[in-house]
């Protein structure tokens, strides 16, 4: 089974409105961590956020933010006032106990279009 | 912050030839790196985690002998591909966790090798 499912391929966005772009997680351990990362067309990995399994509270670094629903499983990045230079590759991420030295298991992205 | 440096940025080679990529971890240790392929639109895809001092551990299906891996020191992990084909053109790219820190932690990437053999 997968371990990470994104399930849009492709979102659409204009300037200065918000986007969810989704997340999903498949894994038995009670400790693990969720990662979101932007890959531009250049190709270049860019870390955006961090959550961990037990944090209480959603993560949130500037414009970003992570809607953690543990129940769920699911790990939604949101973007407020979204900008050009924000299309880009998005993927979602985890490592849990099955990771070995902390190796990643990757979503299969969402591509993220800011129009003017 | 940590930073991963990756050379070169891109490749474009003749059919035959091997190709040296190498991945540096600059102002930490890192005792694994992990080397992804990634083609057009897609994941990234795991190709073998790279041990300091001992041998690389590949995923199914990918072939030791095609890409060789060496992992010498602390800072460096180097990736040949060995008689490159038109078939293993793709995007590279390498990554690597500072150990040393909280788990929290995140993979720092190099920014990828594009890799074209004509």
């Amino acid at each position: 089974a997968q371990k990470i499912t994104q399930t849009q391929p492709g979102m659409f966005v204009q300037e200065k409105e918000a986007v969810t772009l989704d997340c999903t997680y498949d894994t038995s351990d009670q400790s693990y961590g969720l990662f979101w990362y932007k890959q531009p067309s250049s190709g270049e990995m860019i870390f955006l956020i961090y959550q961990g399994s037990y944090d209480e509270q959603n993560a949130t670094e500037g414009r970003y933010s992570l809607n953690f629903q543990k129940a769920r499983k699911s790990a939604n990045l949101v973007i407020s006032a979204s900008q050009l230079g924000d299309s880009a590759m998005y993927f979602c991420a985890m490592r849990d106990r099955g990771s070995t030295l902390g190796r990643l298991y990757f979503g299969r992205g969402t591509q993220l279009t800011v129009w003017p | 912050g940590a930073v991963v440096s990756q050379h070169p940025s891109r490749v474009i080679c003749k059919s035959g030839t091997s190709v040296k990529i190498e991945c540096r971890s600059l102002d930490f240790q890192a005792t694994t790196m992990f080397w992804y392929r990634q083609f057009p639109k897609q994941s990234l895809m795991l190709m073998a985690t790279s041990n300091e001092g001992s041998k690389a551990t590949y995923e199914q299906g990918v072939e030791k002998d095609k890409f060789l891996i060496n992992h010498a020191s602390l800072t460096l992990s180097t990736l040949t591909v060995t008689s490159a084909h038109p078939e293993d053109s793709s995007f590279y790219i390498c990554s690597a966790r500072d150990l040393g820190r909280h788990s929290n932690q995140p993979q720092h990437f190099g920014d990828g090798t594009r890799l074209s053999i004509l």
